[in-house]
């Protein structure tokens, strides 16, 4: 069984600061990990994956993520936050070796105040 | 190009009536999804399709009715809902089913009176 969890509902932060939004898996195979952020009213739009090779993925928007595998962890993250950024952040795992479908994280709620 | 279409955007309709989700993609893929979102929740996937063949139906009511006409197109066909059944009703595909990114449509806010 795959699983994923984001352990915090809420992350605030000021605009210009660093953001972090954790995430963490649990899969039997192999990962393949994937982050998605959902504005109001919108559908996921994806932001990076990580698939296999460096274990720091760079996305769209300045976001990027570490894969971790010792912590199973694939926290995003961004240097400098912008207001724009506040949003719904999914986490995402598929095991590659058991041909499984993607599962989502409950979902983190960042918001970036100015 | 990395554009999943949906259409309508906003759908309200009664427990009697039937209506229909449509999901186009020109990506070439051969794998499109159907989920159910409810609000501040994650997506549930409903269905699967790979190859325009129904791979994955995740006990899904019978009211849900999916359809593949061809490797571009997807529709939801709806018919005697729940008001339990209102959420955002999210399309995707991926070139194939279980490998690589799935791309999301914008989704189709679903109200049942």
């Amino acid at each position: 069984a795959q699983s994923v969890a984001q352990p915090e509902d809420q992350v605030n932060v000021a605009e210009g600061n660093p953001l972090t939004v954790k995430c963490t898996y649990s899969v039997s195979g192999n990962p393949y990990l994937f982050w998605y952020v959902q504005y109001p009213n919108r559908g996921l739009q994806f932001l990076l994956k990580y698939i296999t090779g460096d274990n720091l993925v760079k996305g769209s928007y300045g976001f990027e993520a570490e894969f971790n595998k010792s912590q199973t962890s694939f926290h995003l993250k961004k240097p400098s936050a912008l207001v724009s950024d506040s949003a719904l952040y999914f986490c995402a795992v598929r095991d590659r070796d058991n041909n499984n479908d993607m599962r989502f994280g409950a979902g983190t709620r960042l918001t970036v105040k100015p | 190009d990395t554009e999943v279409t949906q259409t309508p955007k906003h759908l309200v309709m009664g427990m009697t009536n039937k209506k229909s989700l449509k999901c186009e993609q020109h990506m070439g893929h051969r794998a499109m999804y159907w989920y159910k979102q409810k609000a501040k929740k994650p997506p549930e996937l409903m269905f699967v399709y790979s190859y325009e063949k129904l791979s994955i139906n995740e006990s899904v009511p019978s009211r849900f009715s999916p359809e593949c006409p061809n490797s571009s197109l997807l529709n939801l066909h709806l018919h005697a809902l729940q008001p339990e059944d209102s959420a955002l009703y999210l399309c995707a595909s991926s070139q194939e089913e279980h490998k690589e990114t799935q791309y999301f449509g914008p989704g189709t806010r679903l109200l049942v009176l």
